[in-house]
């Protein structure tokens, strides 16, 4: 079966160190893999796309990476802040999907601590 | 950026009731729509695609007569809950992408949180 798996349902994580999160697949074949924030009672909110044939994307104070041989993209934030807490959404596009539509992962609650 | 309204942002009423949401693109044209639900701690789990003048495309398990979707310009679509139930009680959230691509990011709306009584 198709799974989108975010490893860490939460993160803490000190002020100024760097965030590290994992979204890995299975069973798809992403043409594109893109990133969203999401704040408590919000909707979410774009970051970042990465496509099958990037290995990185990098956009200030973060960088995403796309490793389709372990069908893994990591998520980083370095300095993080504490203004970066929130909820963390990869999210794929198959390359099967008619109309492009996205599939979630649950999200990484991530925590920065000042 | 991209801004999308979606309206209103909480709704609490009895069972039976029929509510609209509304969903508004402002300062773009959103070819295509999307429709979403999301559980406590859950992902968004996709409930039907719309494109401008066409019939929505709604996914497995999703009643499409329950869940009316109305996509009637290039800014504006329109979700109706028929006759709703506690276990409609969500937290509904619209997206609208400009072309039809799967490059292009999805913008959401800031959710309407659905209780039934």
């Amino acid at each position: 079966s198709q799974k989108i798996e975010q490893n860490s349902e939460a993160l803490n994580i000190q002020e100024g160190k760097t965030a590290t999160l994992t979204c890995n697949y299975t069973n798809y074949s992403p043409a594109y893999l893109q990133w969203y924030r999401q704040d408590p009672g919000r909707g979410p909110v774009f970051l970042l796309l990465i496509r099958e044939n990037e290995k990185e994307k990098r956009k200030e104070r973060l960088k995403v990476t796309f490793d389709t041989t372990l069908k893994q993209s990591l998520f980083h934030i370095t300095a993080s802040q504490p203004a970066d807490s929130a909820t963390y959404l990869c999210a794929l596009v198959d390359s099967g999907a008619g109309s492009y539509q996205l599939t979630f992962g649950k999200g990484t609650k991530l925590s920065v601590i000042p | 950026g991209a801004v999308v309204s979606q309206h209103p942002s909480w709704v609490i009423c009895k069972s039976g009731t029929s509510v609209k949401i509304e969903c508004r693109s402002l300062d773009f044209q959103a070819t295509t729509m999307f429709w979403y639900r999301q559980f406590p701690k859950q992902s968004l789990m996709l409930m039907a695609t719309s494109n401008e003048g066409s019939k929505a495309t709604y996914e497995q398990g999703v009643e499409k007569d329950k869940f009316l979707i109305n996509h009637a310009s290039l800014t504006l679509s329109t979700l109706t809950v028929t006759s709703a139930h506690p276990e409609d009680s969500s937290f509904y959230i619209c997206s609208a992408r400009f072309g039809s691509r799967g490059h292009q990011p999805q913008h959401f709306g800031d959710g309407t949180r659905l209780s039934i009584l």
